[in-house]
């Protein structure tokens, strides 16, 4: 049964701490996104890749978010620095997206931050 | 005005109730995805739909692209169907695979 994970699932910081979540997407997806999910925002994208390139990273704060894809099984999402503001459960999902066809996303269990 | 909107926010209903949540959007679509989130728990996707009507056990999905309006639908609930219910539009053209995300509905059944 394949799935989405992500390390650490819990993580707590102090405010200015770099901060680094990983994700490995199921085996054959070409699509990886990173949301974050906060009780006043909801859902919101932050960035996702398609065959590893970045496509869209217009949900993310530049200054102190960035997302890669080092290879196919991983990709990561860090804060530096973090603040309390980042607070937030961040999931990321992989589908298989092609122009003209839709898949579903899954979704991993979510990383849990807190800054402290 | 959110680009999806859902409602009700929160709904409580009766075990056994046939529950709707309903979803409007004003974005051009490729698909709508139906997500469920159980407290403390991650997301699974029920439904990915792109017209008509899907079913899956107590569930049912539909979809009217003309009006830009989803439902989603529970019979015969039950306690274990409480969680947040949420609508996302499934973006098309040269944002292919970006999901806009409602605010959720949290759902509670009681026995």
């Amino acid at each position: 049964d394949a799935r989405v994970t992500q390390t650490p699932r819990d993580k707590v910081t102090e405010m200015g701490q770099e901060v680094t979540m990983r994700c490995q997407p199921i085996l054959g997806h070409n699509t990886v996104f990173w949301y974050r999910q906060t009780m006043m925002q909801g859902l919101e994208l932050l960035a996702y890749f398609r065959n590893r390139a970045p496509l869209d990273d217009s949900g993310m704060p530049k200054d102190r978010f960035s997302a890669e894809m080092p290879d196919a099984t991983l990709a990561t999402l860090k804060i530096q620095p973090s603040e309390p503001r980042d607070s937030a459960v961040y999931f990321c999902a992989s589908g298989r997206i092609g122009q003209g066809t839709v898949y579903e996303q899954y979704f991993g269990p979510g990383t849990r931050l807190t800054v402290t | 005005k959110n680009e999806v909107e859902q409602s009700p926010q929160n709904l409580t209903a009766q075990e056994g109730e046939f529950i709707t949540i309903n979803c409007s959007y004003s974005v051009g679509i490729s698909a709508l995805h139906w997500l469920q989130q159980h407290p403390g728990g991650g997301i699974v996707s029920l439904f990915m739909l792109s017209s008509g009507k899907k079913k899956h056990g107590r569930l049912i999905a539909t979809i009217n692209i003309q009006e830009k309006h989803s439902s989603l639908h529970i019979t015969a609930s039950h306690p274990r169907d409480s969680a947040v219910y949420i609508c996302a539009a499934h973006a098309g053209g040269t944002s292919y695979g970006k999901l806009t995300f409602g605010q959720g509905t949290i759902l509670t059944v009681h026995p």
